[in-house]
């Protein structure tokens, strides 16, 4: 059973700070997603990470994936008031289907719920 | 284009009621997804629709129906429904492919805020 793991769970942080959230996955997977969710709305895409070393950037958020690890990170750099939100990681555990094809199954991780403070 | 409409935003219902959620997508995807989102935590997969056939049902409860009536439409249809059923119900969809090739995102919609007396 696929267990994804993010850490920490709770991240309070003042504006101007760095930091970092971990996402620990149990099985291998080879595409990793990473969600924002503002509180009562609905989950915005940031970033879709396919391949082992893979790195992407917007903004003041980085995303990185290491397959060997089963480990990706989200980094933050000189957070920023807006940026206080939910942030989930989910991994697609893809389902084989009798056509050939297979299926999207996203397991998500807990999420980070982030508060950046002034 | 990249919105997923969902209706209503919000609903409350009674035990014995019977009413329905409704997902709308023009992006072409072909994959639409039901979750459920319980406060505080994570969504999870309730079912998938794949070329507007189920193609995953995560062991729900009967009293959630399912429908896909077109490539664009996806529908839950909900009874007697019970309290802890109350949730965040979110909506998705996905380019999916009869070969294997590495998906798109899935985007969500708004979701519907279910509450069950």
């Amino acid at each position: 059973e696929l267990k994804v793991e993010q850490n920490p769970l709770f991240l309070s942080m003042q504006e101007g700070k760095n930091y970092t959230i971990y996402c620990n996955y149990s099985t291998t997977s080879d595409r990793l997603y990473w969600y924002r969710q503002d509180p009562g709305k609905s989950l915005e895409s940031l970033f879709v990470l396919l391949s082992n070393g893979a790195v992407k950037q917007e903004g003041r958020l980085m995303a990185s994936l290491d397959t060997k690890a089963r480990l990706s990170t989200l980094h933050i750099t000189a957070a920023v008031h807006d940026l206080s939100a939910t942030y989930f990681c989910a991994v697609d555990m893809r389902k084989a289907m009798n056509y050939g094809g297979s299926q999207g199954n996203l397991i998500f991780g807990k999420g980070t719920k982030l508060s950046v403070k002034p | 284009d990249t919105e997923v409409t969902q209706t209503p935003k919000h609903l409350v219902m009674g035990m014995t009621n019977k009413k329905s959620l409704k997902c709308e997508q023009h992006m072409g995807h072909r994959a639409m997804y039901w979750y459920k989102q319980k406060a505080k935590k994570p969504p999870e997969l309730m079912f998938v629709y794949s070329y507007e056939k189920l193609s995953i049902n995560e062991s729900v409860p009967s009293r959630f129906s399912p429908e896909c009536p077109n490539s664009s439409l996806l529908n839950l249809h909900l009874h007697a429904l019970q309290p802890e059923d109350s949730a965040l119900y979110l909506c998705a969809s996905s380019q999916e492919s009869l070969v294997r090739l590495p998906p798109d995102t899935q985007y969500f919609g708004p979701g519907t805020r279910l509450t069950v007396l």
